[in-house]
């Protein structure tokens, strides 16, 4: 079966910490993609990444990809509340699998 | 500027009757999909097409149904089939390079 998982799915953390969240899959896959979704709204694009080792950064989000593991972390530095939102990994094989989201809220 | 339009932004269905939710893009992407996403959870795929005049069944498929005779566009009927239809629809294309889904801003289905 074709599996997404993402931990923890709710995230409460005060402004100024870091934290890390997980992305575990269950199949090979080429691609791997970070979304960020504010209440409400629809989803936009933070990363792609491609290749096992990759990593990219904008801002104070940084996402890693190791695909022995099958494994995606998006790690969050020095968080601040405009952060707060839901943010999900998503697999791409024949289709699109996207992970069940985590829920983040940063503390002012 | 380029970009994926879904209309109407809020709809409302009376039992028994079909909708049918719009989604256009002008991105000149040969993929388009459909999601549906219900408060709190993840997004569920419920139809998907890789060119035109063709698509395929997602996970959800059951009370609802595609056309694909343009590019451009890539409508979602919502049939009296489906019994509970209330939850927040979302259509999306990607580009083949990067494989990147841009999404539309969303419809919101409810029943009276």
């Amino acid at each position: 079966e074709l599996k997404v998982e993402q931990n923890p799915l709710f995230l409460s953390m005060q402004e100024g910490k870091n934290y890390t969240i997980y992305c575990n899959y269950s199949t090979t896959s080429d691609r791997l993609y970070w979304y960020r979704q504010d209440p409400g709204k629809s989803l936009e694009s933070l990363f792609v990444l491609l290749s096992n080792g990759a990593v990219k950064q904008e801002g104070r989000l940084m996402a890693s990809l190791d695909t022995k593991a099958r494994l995606s972390t998006l790690h969050i530095t020095a968080a601040v509340h405009d952060l707060s939102a839901t943010y999900f990994c998503a697999l791409r094989t024949y289709k699109y699998i996207f992970g069940t989201g985590t829920r983040l809220k940063v503390l002012a | 500027d380029g970009g994926i339009t879904q209309s109407p932004k809020y709809l409302f269905r009376k039992e028994g009757q079909n909708v049918t939710l719009s989604c256009e893009q002008n991105l000149n992407h040969d993929a388009m999909y459909w999601y549906r996403q219900d408060p709190g959870q993840g997004l569920r795929l419920i139809y998907y097409s890789q060119i035109v005049n063709d698509f395929q069944k997602g996970d959800i498929a059951e009370g609802y149904s595609v056309s694909r005779e343009k590019k451009e566009s890539f409508p979602l009927t919502v049939t009296s089939a489906q019994k509970n239809p209330t939850a927040f629809y979302l259509c999306a294309s990607s580009n083949p390079e990067g494989g990147i889904q841009y999404f539309g801003a969303g419809t919101r289905l409810s029943v009276l």
